[in-house]
């Protein structure tokens, strides 16, 4: 069972780019590494999923280095919008099989402001 | 498309009382999740059902119960509440891509 370590808490002023590294020194060969964001009073909201090197949508990109054993969330030009708890996940979800793969630990709570 | 669909939102009970939350969601997912969060807390797997017919237990299962009534609802039981079940609880389900959908959440106060 992956175990995940990441800062607790990060701060950041409006239009930097925020980088959240996540440790997840247990990583088995099939698991996959999957970001998720949550607002107050909201449930989690996926960002972004990958296995190696580097994955980008429109709103992050995910990297991690061929040992897979940490991996880096990068938010390019954060806005006040984005300050949320950030989950790093560890474990694969492929076809259904999580279970109790599914560790979300306390997050990493990311504070932009103005 | 509603995804994925809690009831209700909130919820008082006694200790003692019994209740039943009820999830459902429209994405033709096969495995759905029930989490709990507590106050400055990460989210904490109670129940899980990989497919329609089976349930497996999480992290903190004790004081729940579960059923996977049908491939779109999930129902999380409590038998007798106790105020450490006060929190906020999630459901969740995913399919095949892995990306998990949650719900709105209930609030549950147990005084």
């Amino acid at each position: 069972l992956a175990k995940t370590t990441q800062p607790i808490s990060m701060d950041s002023y409006e239009g930097q780019e925020v980088n959240i590294t996540c440790s997840h020194n247990n990583i088995a060969t099939n698991d996959y590494i999957t970001w998720y964001q949550q607002f107050p009073s909201q449930g989690p909201r996926f960002i972004i999923q990958g296995y190696k090197t580097k994955v980008t949508n429109e709103v992050a990109s995910l990297f991690i280095p061929a040992d897979r054993k940490s991996s880096t969330l990068s938010l390019p030009r954060v806005s006040l919008s984005d300050t949320a708890v950030y989950y790093c996940l560890v474990g694969d979800m492929r076809g259904g099989q999580a279970g109790t793969a599914l560790i979300f630990g306390k997050g990493t709570t990311l504070s932009v402001s103005s | 498309n509603a995804g994925v669909t809690q009831t209700p939102k909130f919820q008082v009970l006694k200790t003692g009382q019994s209740m039943t939350l009820q999830c459902a969601q429209d994405m033709n997912h096969n495995s759905m999740y029930w989490y709990r969060q507590d106050p400055g807390m990460g989210l904490r797997l109670i129940y899980y059902s990989a497919s329609e017919g089976t349930t497996d237990k999480g992290e903190v299962p004790n004081g729940y119960n579960v059923s996977r009534l049908n491939k779109r609802e999930f129902s999380l039981r409590l038998e007798s509440a106790a105020p450490s079940q006060t929190s906020v609880y999630f459901c969740a389900s995913n399919g095949q891509d892995a990306e998990q959908y949650f719900g709105p959440g209930t609030r549950l106060t147990v005084t």
